[in-house]
């Protein structure tokens, strides 16, 4: 079945420095590909995707790009600051079984990244 | 912004008591679904729902899960006689047709 592996964290960096956080998959078929972040408090958040291989997800300065040959949907972002503190999830997303728009989110364990001053 | 609520926020029970978890999903959305994260564990899927069925369920949700939408807006789990494995958070999604899930915050479930 499909699944998904991540980075084990914790993840604690200086504000402005590089992230990566690792996630691979396994899947068949073309499954698309999320990174959900939940902040303290919070529920989970879209925070980027990507639909088809080599395309890359962006947003708040975070990127993925969806690698098929590596099955893989790396996490980036430049210059990460206190306020990205959270847990990160990623995701692979396909039509549940009984077709339609009905889709099943399978996720990884979640990445907890620590932003410190 | 439209977005999913959950309640409540916190729920603290005894083991084989019944518990109810609401959700308000967002209103022109037409799939809802329940997920589960045990402490430390992945975000599980447990069942989706659609046009006032279930759509698909897991392996996890068994005879005694149930869920519901007993009228137009809320969506609700019942755990008929909880155990102590079902401490977890459970959270509420939706989506329209773009298989973009909205998650509410989610109602964490303690079994004593």
């Amino acid at each position: 079945g499909d699944s998904v592996t991540q980075m084990e964290g914790p993840v604690t960096l200086s504000e402005e420095a590089f992230l990566t956080i690792n996630c691979t998959y396994t899947a068949t078929g073309y499954p698309s590909l999320f990174w959900y972040v939940q902040y303290p408090g919070e529920g989970l958040q879209l925070l980027l995707k990507a639909t088809k291989a080599d395309d890359k997800g962006s947003n708040k300065g975070f990127e993925a790009t969806y690698r098929k040959e590596t099955t893989s949907f790396h996490l980036e972002k430049g210059s990460v600051q206190v306020s990205d503190s959270a847990v990160y999830f990623c995701a692979l997303n396909r039509v549940g079984n009984s077709g339609g728009s009905n889709y099943k989110l399978t996720f990884g364990k979640g990445t907890l990244l620590t932003v410190n001053p | 912004e439209p977005e999913v609520t959950q309640t409540p926020s916190h729920q603290v029970t005894q083991m084989g008591q019944e518990v109810i978890l609401r959700c308000v999903p967002i209103s022109n959305h037409l799939y809802f679904y329940w997920y589960r994260q045990i402490l430390g564990q992945k975000v599980e899927f447990l069942v989706s729902f659609y046009n006032n069925e279930i759509s698909e369920k897991s392996e996890i949700f068994d005879d005694q899960f149930s869920v519901e939408r007993p009228d137009g807006s809320n969506f609700t789990l019942k755990i008929r006689s909880t155990k102590l494995e079902d401490s977890a958070m459970y959270f509420c999604a939706s989506s329209e047709h773009t298989g973009e899930l909205f998650f509410g915050e989610g109602s964490r479930l303690t079994v004593l």
